[in-house]
């Protein structure tokens, strides 16, 4: 347990509804990503935070998928309208400001039937 | 664009002899390299990593080298268990704090 929680781990919806995920990252660490990784892929960045900034995000992030960190702690990735397409594992992971280290949470598969 | 290339995408070895997985990059600006586990419907776990002004780093029967001429990095294990089957991944980092990973190596160890 690296200390990253992700809620839910599991999540299966209809096409064209919306889910949201949240991430809790390491109380200290005021760096969050979100990743998404597909079976038999490396992780896919989507977005970064630094404290509450949303400081970048992947060009591959569709205008559907929004992601939150209101008070610098945790975050929420929110897909709207879902499709087929956005069945994956969403990873977040974190680290302090200074050290390379990220450590990852144990996932969010989404399932889009 | 930055580009990590890993190999082999599966390796499987006998219990007790040694696994190495390699890696390429193409940012010759990269000066951050991880390698992580990851086991089925779990999150990647960091297992190690190497800066650029480190040649080898060594945790147990885990190491890692780095040549940064030949822009390659190499994961090691040494006496490998059962635990040991997972899929590993390596990344590459820049200043930019941004990790480009590998595709994976599926390390099987046959009992």
């Amino acid at each position: 347990d690296t200390g990253v929680s992700q809620n839910p781990r599991h999540k299966i919806t209809k096409r064209g509804q919306n889910v949201t995920f949240r991430c809790d990252p390491i109380s200290e660490h005021n760096r969050l990503y979100w990743y998404r990784q597909t079976l038999g892929q490396g992780p896919e960045f989507l977005t970064y935070f630094q404290n509450e900034a949303q400081l970048e995000k992947s060009r591959l992030l569709s205008d559907r998928f929004s992601a939150e960190r209101p008070k610098g702690s945790f975050s929420t990735l929110e897909i709207q309208r879902t499709e087929q397409g956005d069945s994956a594992m969403y990873l977040c992971a974190s680290r302090t400001g200074p050290n390379y280290e990220q450590y990852f949470g144990p996932g969010t598969r989404l399932t889009v039937t | 664009g930055e580009n990590v290339e890993q190999h082999p995408s599966t390796l499987s070895v006998q219990e007790g002899d040694s696994a190495v997985i390699k890696c390429t990059y193409s940012d010759s600006a990269s000066n951050y390299f991880p390698w992580y586990k990851q086991e089925l419907g779990k999150g990647p776990q960091l297992i190690i990593d190497i800066r650029s002004n480190v040649g080898e780093k060594k945790d147990q029967r885990i190491a890692v080298t780095l040549n940064k001429t030949a822009k390659h990095f190499s994961l090691h294990i040494t006496e490998t268990q059962p635990e040991d089957s997972a899929v590993y991944f390596c990344a590459a980092s820049n200043s930019n704090y941004q990790l480009i990973w590998g595709a994976g190596t599926k390390l099987i160890i046959k009992p």
